[in-house]
């Protein structure tokens, strides 16, 4: 089946400095990618949709120049969390799509924690 | 616009009992897909299952369920004879043509107990 590779797993990282998280799909061509943020005990909340060699569109209140999302091939997509704060602490999720009709496969999550 | 409605935020129950996790979604569009996911303590998301609006068959597989009625706009997702490793957050989710992207319920946190 699809297989989506997510690294790192975990990260803690100084606050002020910047953090990538790549998503990668081995075993298929992923059309559009989304990226997710989950605070415990929440649901996921989309922060973007990418589509490779495009810019990501970013959902309300996502700041795009926080989270840089790159999607240069169709199979993979980073997302650099630039001078993180404490609040940026989250687990991060990426998902790659080839169509609703194919659903969607996502990756293990990247658990971020900024000290 | 989308809406996915979990209703149960959080469900406690015995080892072998059976548990039905309730989902209601809200689209205007006629084609959509619904999905159920799996999230356990360690955080990666298992699909479960997907069906489309126009396939309201009754789906089985092994101890799951899943009870899709566009009558009342559900997709209930039961486990039978729960055991332990079923403790997890579940997810359901709604996809539809025109949104191309997935839109999460609030999921509901089940714990098996022995």
């Amino acid at each position: 089946g699809a297989v989506v590779s997510q690294h790192p797993s975990w990260v803690i990282c100084k606050s002020g400095t910047s953090v990538k998280i790549e998503c990668r799909s081995l075993d298929f061509q992923a059309t559009t990618m989304f990226w997710y943020r989950q605070f415990p005990k929440q649901s996921l909340m989309l922060m973007a949709t990418s589509n490779e060699g495009s810019k990501a569109t970013y959902e309300q209140g996502v700041e795009k120049d926080k989270f840089l999302i790159n999607h240069a091939s169709l199979t993979l997509s980073t997302l650099t969390v630039t001078s993180a704060h404490p609040e940026d602490s989250s687990f991060y999720i990426c998902s790659a799509s080839q169509g609703a009709r194919l659903g969607y496969t996502f990756g293990s999550g990247t658990r971020l924690t900024v000290v | 616009a989308q809406k996915v409605t979990q209703a149960q935020t959080e469900i406690s129950v015995v080892e072998k009992e059976d548990v039905t996790l309730d989902c209601v979604y809200e689209t205007r569009d006629t084609t959509y897909y619904l999905f159920w996911y799996k999230q356990p303590p360690s955080g990666e998301l298992v699909f479960l299952i997907r069906r489309n609006s126009f396939d309201e068959q009754n789906e089985i597989s092994g101890r799951y369920s899943w009870n899709f009625q566009k009558s009342t706009s559900s997709f209930n997702f039961t486990i039978t004879a729960s055991q332990v490793v079923d403790s997890a957050v579940y997810f359901c989710a709604l996809d539809t043509g025109t949104a191309s992207k997935l839109t999460f319920g609030t999921g509901t946190r089940l714990q098996v107990t022995l």
